[in-house]
């Protein structure tokens, strides 16, 4: 099992649409929970990060958290063709040193128009 | 505020050469890292500074990989011997200590013939 996971897709979605993105991660004790997106050919940028149970939200984009379930995930709201992108998720790793983050393979949106 | 800084951006060379990246970090960040990107996978770690101290080099192939970060600010990573396996995107990151709130440079895409 991976330590964190990601449906690669491409994930599929009309412009104005909501876009949810998924990932789920092995370490129970993992405490910070990061989205980057990347465009192709570029580097990973930061969107979001999220360290507490719930919901936190910028803009358009929307992290979830649930420790229980192991489980993080962005909905972006109003997609746009600008949206369309890798979006990696990444977890730290618990007992660890600060700073040790796990990235899955990524989530490939495609936002049509 | 300046981002983080890779020299080169791509790179090619033959199988069995060195070759050497170089990264600046984002001014006042302390802590800094190499990451791996592979097509299709997210980035993995190879090393991670707090200041001139890598206090993670577990993933780092010390046969043939070297980094440096002597005067705590910009680093060096470094392949001697280069094989075809290598090619890959060479990420540098970047965050304050204590963090793990990370921000990538813009890479540079190796390519080993």
């Amino acid at each position: 099992q991976k330590e964190v996971e990601q449906n690669s897709g491409p994930l599929s979605v009309p412009e104005g649409a909501i876009a949810s993105l998924n990932c789920t991660y092995s370490d129970r004790g993992s405490q910070s929970f990061f989205w980057y997106r990347q465009y192709s050919g570029k580097s990973p940028e930061l969107i979001m990060f999220i360290y507490s149970n719930g919901d936190k939200e910028d803009g358009r984009f929307t992290a979830q958290l649930n420790k229980a379930s192991q489980y993080v995930s962005l909905l972006i709201r109003d997609s746009q063709p600008s949206d369309s992108a890798t979006y990696l998720c990444a977890v730290n790793r618990a007992g660890s040193n600060t700073g040790k983050l796990i990235f899955g393979q990524g989530t490939t949106l495609q936002v049509k128009p | 505020e300046a981002g983080v800084v890779q020299s080169p951006r791509y790179k090619i060379i033959e199988k069995k050469q060195p070759v050497a990246f170089w990264c600046n970090p984002i001014s006042g960040h302390n802590t800094l890292y190499w990451y791996l990107q592979n097509l299709g996978q997210g980035p993995e770690l190879l090393i991670r500074y707090e200041n001139e101290e890598a206090v993670d080099d577990s993933q780092l192939p010390k046969d043939r990989f070297s980094a440096e970060r002597l005067k705590g600010v910009d680093s060096t990573l470094k392949i001697q011997p280069a094989e075809l396996g290598d090619s890959a995107v060479y990420l540098c990151a970047s965050s304050t200590l204590g963090t793990d709130t990370q921000y990538f440079g813009p890479g540079t895409r190796l390519t080993v013939l």
